[in-house]
């Protein structure tokens, strides 16, 4: 079984729809993120949590809202989907602590095309 | 910002020693250079991280430039299932966050 885990894995839906994307994560870790991947654009962070009481936005989080339900559950939501959406999402984790040498650990990602 | 700068593409043979270049002159003292892979559908995967010395592990071995400015990851004997899209990344602390910067990646392909 994956440590991180993504649902749905793909996903179409129309503009201006609501749209959740879920991850839950079997490693025990405090942080968890959300990136988007758009083709020759590599990885940008949308939100990051390093507990469940804390939430923090990344570069890209117009558009996007997250839920950290818990330890172990952290969602994207898309309130009102545009087709400039269209990505492929990953969530991912990592331990806390100041060591900033640790490893990220992300899910098989979630395909999203909002038309 | 923090930047890495790889080549779009490279190709190599099996069973091959093969170096992929990253610069990044942007880098601060405390940022750590981290390498991942993408492999076709899946999410990155970690390679390697390293400082300032160069880092050994099983999957591939990390040289850094003495002034930090430049990173080769070595992958010692490619094969097939080596052939995927590398990142070359820094790693840092913005304010009290830290934050994964991605360029485009190298992607890589390996030839039978």
């Amino acid at each position: 079984d994956a440590d991180v885990t993504q649902t749905p894995r793909n996903r179409i839906t129309k503009t201006g729809k609501r749209i959740m994307l879920e991850c839950s994560q079997t490693k025990g870790h405090d942080r968890m993120y959300w990136y988007r991947q758009d083709p020759g654009l590599g990885l940008r962070l949308i939100y990051y949590s390093f507990d469940v009481k804390d939430i923090n936005k990344g570069e890209i989080s117009d558009g996007y809202s997250v839920s950290r339900q818990a330890q172990a559950k952290f969602s994207l939501s898309l309130e009102s989907a545009i087709p400039n959406q269209t990505a492929l999402y990953f969530c991912a984790t990592s331990e806390g602590g100041q060591g900033i040498g640790n490893t990220i650990y992300f899910g098989e990602g979630s395909w999203l095309t909002v038309v | 910002d923090a930047k890495t700068t790889q080549p779009n593409s490279m190709e190599s043979n099996e069973e091959e020693p093969v170096h992929l270049p990253c610069n990044h002159s942007t880098i601060s003292g405390t940022d750590y250079i981290h390498w991942y892979r993408q492999l076709p559908s899946q999410g990155p995967e970690y390679v390697i991280h390293g400082l300032t010395s160069n880092v050994n592990n099983r999957m591939a071995s990390l040289a850094i430039a003495e002034d930090r400015k430049s990173s080769t990851l070595i992958l010692h004997r490619a094969t097939l299932r080596d052939a995927a899209v590398y990142y070359c990344i820094l790693r840092r602390i913005i304010q009290g966050a830290q934050k994964l910067v991605f360029g485009q990646g190298t992607r890589l392909t390996i030839n039978p």
